[in-house]
């Protein structure tokens, strides 16, 4: 069974802080990697992916990709109140190609 | 933007009642996936369909069955809803999963009494 792996949290931060989110997959081949951030209630919303091994930036947020390792994840610099969401780790690696989701870390940024 | 629209936010039905969860995507998708979600489970796939008519089993498909007779459509139906089908049920649509991932619809709140 193919599985991803993230800390639970919470993970609690001062505003202003960088944030850092974890996640590990078992599937070595796994190519395709992607975050999501779901606020309370409401669907889930990509906001990085990331392919190559190394860093990508995108305004406040960087995806890290280490394949050797097995290991993806998502720096938030300057974390603000508004970052406070549930953040998923998805991998591609089903067996006919969806993605595979970890439970998600519970980010809270406090004012 | 693509947009995936779940026809309800909230449902209420009772056990053994046949339901409908509709799902319409607006970019000519060919992908599309149900989820349902819930808390310590995290997000687990139901079915998916990669063409009209075609449907694949996910890792939970007990008690669920699919349709997609036009491309932008993908329903999932509830056989006979129990009570251990309570759960938020999302919906997504793809292009090309690994290179854009999901678009997630809003999801449906199915609660069985």
């Amino acid at each position: 069974q193919k599985e991803v792996e993230q800390n639970s949290g919470p993970l609690s931060v001062p505003e202003g802080a960088i944030a850092s989110l974890n996640c590990t997959y078992s599937d070595r081949g796994s190519q395709s990697f992607f975050w999501y951030r779901q606020y309370s209630g409401k669907s889930p919303e990509l906001i990085m992916f990331i392919y190559s091994n190394g860093d990508k930036e995108d305004g406040r947020f960087t995806a890290q990709l280490n394949k050797a390792s097995q290991y993806v994840s998502l720096l938030i610099r300057d974390s603000q109140p508004s970052d406070s969401a549930t953040y998923l780790c998805a991998v591609r690696g089903g067996s006919q190609g969806n993605l595979i989701f970890g439970k998600g870390t519970k980010l809270s940024v406090k004012p | 933007d693509v947009k995936v629209t779940q026809s309800s936010r909230y449902l209420v039905k009772r056990t053994g009642e046949k339901v409908f969860l509709e799902c319409v995507q607006d970019m000519d998708h060919e992908n599309m996936f149900w989820y349902r979600q819930d808390p310590g489970l995290g997000l687990r796939l139901i079915y998916f369909s990669y063409d009209v008519k075609m449907k694949e089993k996910g890792d939970i498909p007990e008690g669920y069955s699919v349709s997609r007779e036009k491309k932008e459509r993908f329903s999932l139906i509830l056989e006979s809803a129990s009570t251990n089908q309570t759960s938020m049920y999302l919906c997504a649509s793809s292009d090309d999963v690994d290179l854009y991932g999901y678009t997630f619809g809003s999801g449906t709140r199915l609660t069985v009494v």
